[in-house]
């Protein structure tokens, strides 16, 4: 099946601080990419779906200039959280549709102190 | 918008035995439903998938069937093994245009050796 990796996969920052998480789709075109937030032992809430070459749609309750998100080309989105606080963390996953199929990235652990 | 229903919360079962998860869903224009698996701290990994023109699939121990007409879908595996442990998600999503699939809530099975 089609790859999509995601980096970093842990991230612990300062409150305050900035982080780019980054989605790539290794061996297919991903015009749209989908931003996924999971705390544990619940769903996957979908935060924003990223289309390549225009602004991302935002859910309802996310705040777009807290996460932003680029979608530069076809194999790579950036989610960047600013300004970061604790309530914050939570593990943060990427997917991105090849097809009727829609494969996800493997998650990256944000922990902000 | 679409709504998923999906029941149970968590499943405990002896090795050997059957689990059967279901979901409904609100939105009858929804024609293509995904499970996905989790394990803990990974990505959620397709394992099956279902068009509102199949009433069933099977693949080898797992099974999906769905009603349209009472808007649900169910996800069986026979013979349980301890590697089936893991969150099950169910989806439903409307194939082309968007194609922007909402999740159940996830169902916690545990196989217990």
């Amino acid at each position: 099946g089609a790859v999509v990796s995601q980096h970093p996969s842990r991230v612990i920052c300062k409150s305050g601080t900035s982080v780019k998480i980054e989605c790539r789709s290794l061996d297919f075109q991903a015009t749209t990419m989908f931003w996924y937030r999971q705390f544990p032992k619940q769903s996957l809430m979908l935060m924003a779906t990223s289309n390549e070459g225009s602004k991302a749609t935002y859910e309802q309750g996310v705040e777009k200039d807290k996460f932003l998100i680029n979608h530069a080309s076809l194999t790579l989105s950036t989610l960047t959280v600013t300004s970061a606080h604790p309530e914050d963390s939570s593990f943060y996953i990427c997917s991105a549709r090849g097809g009727r199929e829609q494969f996800f990235g493997p998650g990256t652990r944000l922990t902000v102190l | 918008g679409e709504n998923v229903e999906q029941h149970p919360s968590t499943l405990s079962v002896q090795e050997g035995d059957s689990a059967v998860i279901k979901c409904t869903y609100s939105d009858s224009a929804s024609n293509y439903f995904p499970w996905y698996k989790q394990e803990l701290g990974k990505r959620p990994q397709l394992i099956i998938d279902i068009r509102s023109n199949v009433g069933e699939k099977k693949d080898q121990r797992i099974a999906v069937t769905l009603n349209k007409t009472a808007k649900h879908f169910s996800l069986h595996i026979t013979e349980t093994q301890p590697e089936d442990s893991a969150v099950y998600f169910c989806a439903a999503s409307i194939r082309g245009g968007s194609y922007i699939p909402t999740f159940g809530r996830g169902t916690s099975l545990i196989v217990h050796p």
